[in-house]
């Protein structure tokens, strides 16, 4: 059975870090591509980032990019998401998701998401 | 960069009433990778469709995906009281990432 087990939420001040990770089982982790997805409270969903299996390729949102940085670590089975000069507007839902490929393709698999509150 | 439109915002029908969604991009949606995603109140987002009219694992033949090129549609044939969440399209295989519709709600009438 495949699970995804996201970690590190938590309330930061705006302009501060966080580092989120995702625990992966149940799949050949280091055979996919895997995503963060968010979603604002009482608002739609966002896709925040993106990592190919062997971490050459990663993607970024606009609204992120040059803050937040994806990584992976295979021999773990772990995702990451660091983020950094975080800002109100970042409050959300973080979500792993996993791809049924390796390569951009639709997010099979979502773990139930960890909480990120930016406020002073 | 695709922008995609949900409408309605919100549709408001009966347990056994079919169910039609519309999903709108702003240019073509290439090899149709078009998804359906459902979400409860809660919950994690649930993979419904792929390749605009591809059933996921273990969903219902009562939920279909149709179209192509820019106009997409999910239709729930006879609304179960299960089924009532809010709904998101989604278009993949794109070397920039992936965009999300803003979601429809389907709410009980």
């Amino acid at each position: 059975e495949v699970q995804l087990l996201e970690s590190g939420g938590g309330l930061v001040q705006p302009g501060g870090s966080l580092r989120l990770s995702c625990a992966a089982s149940g799949f050949t982790f280091s055979s996919f591509v895997m995503s963060w997805v968010r979603q604002a409270p009482g608002k739609g969903l966002e896709w925040v980032s993106a990592i190919t299996s062997s971490s050459g390729g990663t993607y970024y949102a606009d609204s992120v990019k040059g803050r937040f940085t994806i990584s992976r670590d295979n021999s773990k089975n772990t995702l990451y998401l660091q983020m950094n000069s975080l800002r109100a507007e970042d409050t959300a839902i973080y979500y792993c998701a996993k791809a049924a490929y390796n390569s951009l393709s639709v997010l099979n698999y979502w773990g139930q998401g960890t909480l990120v509150t930016v406020s002073s | 960069e695709i922008v995609l439109t949900q409408s309605p915002g919100t549709l408001s029908l009966s347990p056994g009433e079919r169910a039609t969604l519309s999903c709108r991009a702003s240019q073509s949606v290439s090899s149709s990778y078009l998804a359906w995603y459902q979400q409860k109140p809660g919950q994690a987002p649930r993979l419904l469709i792929y390749g605009a009219s591809s059933r996921a694992t273990g969903i219902p033949d009562r939920f279909s995906g149709s179209g192509s090129g820019t106009d997409f549609t999910l239709t729930i044939s006879r609304l179960e009281p299960e089924d009532f969440a809010v709904y998101y399209c989604q278009q993949y295989g794109s070397s920039r990432g992936y965009a999300f519709g803003q979601g429809t709600k389907l709410e009980i009438k």
